[in-house]
């Protein structure tokens, strides 16, 4: 089945550095999803991708969708000790219509104040 | 808007015991997906639900079933419980399934004793 391979797995950063983390995936995903969770939460959605090579900002984050459609990436710019967390990519199985996401493994962020 | 609700968000079962858990999706939503978290497999998807019809399965024992109701809240059941299946049960949902973007409650930690 399609899997989505996140790197890195984890990073420990100064506060007001610039963060980047990517995800690939050997299929083609239609959409990319990029998620944010804080321990004891529930995953939150922080931006949503749906064409080849978007670009799309968040506030201090953005992300975009690989022209490939095989990789998205997530940058954080001068991070803050409140963006400490787990961050996710995900997309929907391209083999069925329905509610089904697969999910990268995660890249835990640490940051130094 | 009131997001994704679950309930209870802490639950202590012993092996062989049954539960089950609810969740209110985001008014007029009309998809439930079920995910089990765990620090060793990560976002594993467990069903779908629209329309009070199940979509869509992931590669689970029959112990774990679902249900929708018209109103589109969804319950999840797990019965004669294994240690294995301690874990954070995240519901999420989304207007209509497919590439829409899933919103996640904030779970429910089950432990077996």
């Amino acid at each position: 089945g399609q899997q989505l391979n996140q790197s890195p797995q984890s990073m420990f950063i100064q506060e007001g550095e610039d963060v980047s983390m990517n995800c690939t995936s050997s299929s083609i995903f239609n959409t990319w999803l990029w998620y944010k969770q804080d321990p004891g939460e529930g995953p939150v959605l922080l931006i949503a991708l749906y064409k080849a090579g978007e670009l799309t900002s968040n506030g201090r984050l953005t992300a975009q969708f690989g022209i490939t459609r095989k990789d998205s990436f997530l940058n954080i710019s001068a991070s803050i000790p409140s963006d400490v967390g787990i961050y996710f990519c995900a997309g929907p199985d391209g083999s069925s219509n329905t509610g089904k996401l697969i999910f990268g493994q995660g890249t835990t962020l640490q940051v130094k104040p | 808007k009131a997001g994704v609700t679950q309930t209870p968000r802490y639950l202590i079962k012993t092996r062989g015991q049954q539960v089950t858990l609810s969740c209110s999706p985001i008014s007029g939503h009309r998809s439930v997906s079920w995910y089990q978290q765990t620090p060793g497999q990560g976002l594993q998807f467990l069903f779908e639900y629209f329309s009070e019809t199940q979509r869509n399965k992931g590669n689970f024992p029959g112990r774990f079933s679902g249900r929708q109701f018209s109103n589109s809240r969804s319950e999840m059941n797990v019965s004669t419980l294994e240690l294995g299946d301690s874990a954070l049960y995240l519901c999420a949902s989304s207007l209509n399934g497919g590439n829409q973007p899933q919103h996640f409650g904030d779970g429910t930690r089950l432990s077996i004793l």
